[in-house]
């Protein structure tokens, strides 16, 4: 079955440092794949997706390219803010078969503390 | 738009006891979700719907029942409560884009735990 795979934390970081959060996949068909992120106390908020393979999605200065040769969506940030400890969550979603019902399969999840 | 809300925010239940969590969006989505977050396990879907009278089960729906009576909420029950569901809980709703659902936007949580 579909199944996401993320890389353990936490990963701690110092101020302005580069970010990377690897995140590989298992599905059939062509996934719609997401990143998610979850700030303490707080639910899911949507940080970037990506539809088809080569598509790269991007905000607050996060980006994360579809790699379907690597099946790959890895998270990747220039310079990481105190303001971006949080935990971030790799995600696919089936979009094939006479079903389309969205269902998100989730990684395990990858808790991010930037020290000043 | 208050988007996606939960009620109630916290619950402490003893074993054996049923409970009612639920869920509300006012964005006049067709899709609704149940999710659970364990820790480690990141969130696995409990049951969804993809239309007002319409649920199906997730990849946990065991000792869970949900309803859609109405295109705006959602609610899952616990008939009777077990530590093993002791818990976060998300709601989450989308809207239909094209073929099938578009983004999913979650709610802040219900902190659940069995006694």
């Amino acid at each position: 079955g579909n199944s996401v795979t993320q890389m353990e934390g936490p990963v701690t970081l110092s101020e302005e440092a580069f970010l990377t959060i690897n995140c590989t996949y298992t599905a059939t068909g062509y996934p719609s794949l997401f990143w998610y992120v979850q700030y303490p106390g707080e639910g899911l908020q949507l940080l970037l997706k990506a539809t088809k393979a080569d598509d790269k999605g991007s905000n607050k200065g996060f980006e994360a390219t579809y790699r379907k040769e690597t099946t790959s969506f890895h998270l990747e940030k220039g310079s990481v803010q105190v303001s971006d400890s949080a935990v971030y969550f790799c995600a696919l979603s089936d979009r094939g078969g006479s079903s389309n019902t969205g269902k998100l399969i989730f990684g395990q999840g990858t808790t991010l503390q930037v020290k000043p | 738009n208050a988007g996606v809300t939960q009620t109630p925010k916290f619950r402490v239940l003893k074993t054996g006891q049923s409970m009612t969590l639920l869920c509300a969006q006012d964005m006049n989505h067709e899709y609704m979700y149940w999710y659970r977050q364990d820790p480690g396990m990141g969130l696995r879907l409990i049951h969804y719907s993809v239309g007002e009278g319409t649920t199906a089960k997730g990849e946990v729906p065991d000792g869970y029942n949900v309803s859609r009576l109405k295109k705006q909420n959602f609610l899952l029950g616990l008939e009777s409560a077990a530590p093993s569901q002791t818990s976060v809980y998300f709601c989450a709703s989308s809207s239909l884009r094209g073929r099938g659902p578009d983004t999913q936007y979650f709610g802040p949580g219900t902190r659940l735990t069995v006694l």
